[in-house]
């Protein structure tokens, strides 16, 4: 998994309640992503980051906000969770930057909202 | 409109069969495509990865070919193991002034029966 961990790996929680999920690299790369995965769509970017404090918005980003205060962190947080954010959430580096062809994928964190 | 489709949706195919699975993309300008495997609960692993003028690349017994001029894309899978049963999603790159945008296939569920 190219050095990625995301936790927590599951997560059940209840309809308005904040959710944070993290994403750590070991290996200092500057972008960072957080996708979702649901059933009949592709990954779908909700947000990424260019460097610390550097953030921008994805296709689906309604309803989350990210922060990266330190390089090797990224957190996706649900303000008020929803049963339509019920899905499997990826974080990707981009090891080559904008110009890198490849992104790397973390193990997935599995949230459901009741 | 960018787009990636896959096709079949799903597909089940006895161990030791061959099997080719289908990507067509209208994104544009293209930079480049790949092919990943996702196992069951975990995140996309990369298979092979084409540029424009790449039309064949090997992974041991999968090998990826790329039609630019149609938009096409095959994966095919030779000598097929149980271990090969899992989601395998075609990812397209565009290049931007901001970087690369990636854009994601639903993904083709192979199943090998024993």
């Amino acid at each position: 998994d190219a050095g990625i961990t995301q936790s927590p790996r599951h997560k059940v929680t209840e309809t308005g309640t904040p959710v944070t999920l993290r994403c750590h690299q070991t290996e200092n790369h500057r972008y960072m992503y957080w996708y979702r995965q649901d059933p009949g769509h592709g990954l779908r970017l909700i947000h990424y980051s260019y460097g610390v404090k550097d953030t921008d918005k994805g296709e689906v980003s309604d309803g989350y906000s990210v922060s990266r205060s330190k390089t090797e962190d990224f957190l996706l947080t649900l303000e008020s969770a929803t049963s339509s954010q019920t899905s499997v959430y990826f974080c990707a580096i981009n090891p080559a930057g904008t110009s890198g062809r490849e992104q790397f994928f973390g193990p997935g964190t599995r949230l459901t909202v009741l | 409109k960018n787009q990636v489709e896959q096709s079949p949706q799903s597909l089940i195919i006895l161990e030791g069969k061959n099997c080719t699975l289908q990507c067509n993309y209208t994104v544009s300008p293209f930079s480049n495509l790949r092919w990943y495997k996702q196992d069951t609960g975990r995140g996309p692993v990369s298979l092979t990865i084409m540029t424009f003028s790449e039309n064949t690349k090997s992974n041991g017994r999968y090998t990826a070919t790329l039609d630019a001029d149609t938009k096409q894309s095959s994966l095919h899978i030779t000598a097929s193991q149980l271990s090969d049963s899992a989601s395998y999603i075609c990812v397209v790159s565009a290049t931007r002034n901001t970087g690369n945008q990636f854009y994601f296939g639903t993904g083709t569920s192979l199943t090998v029966i024993p």
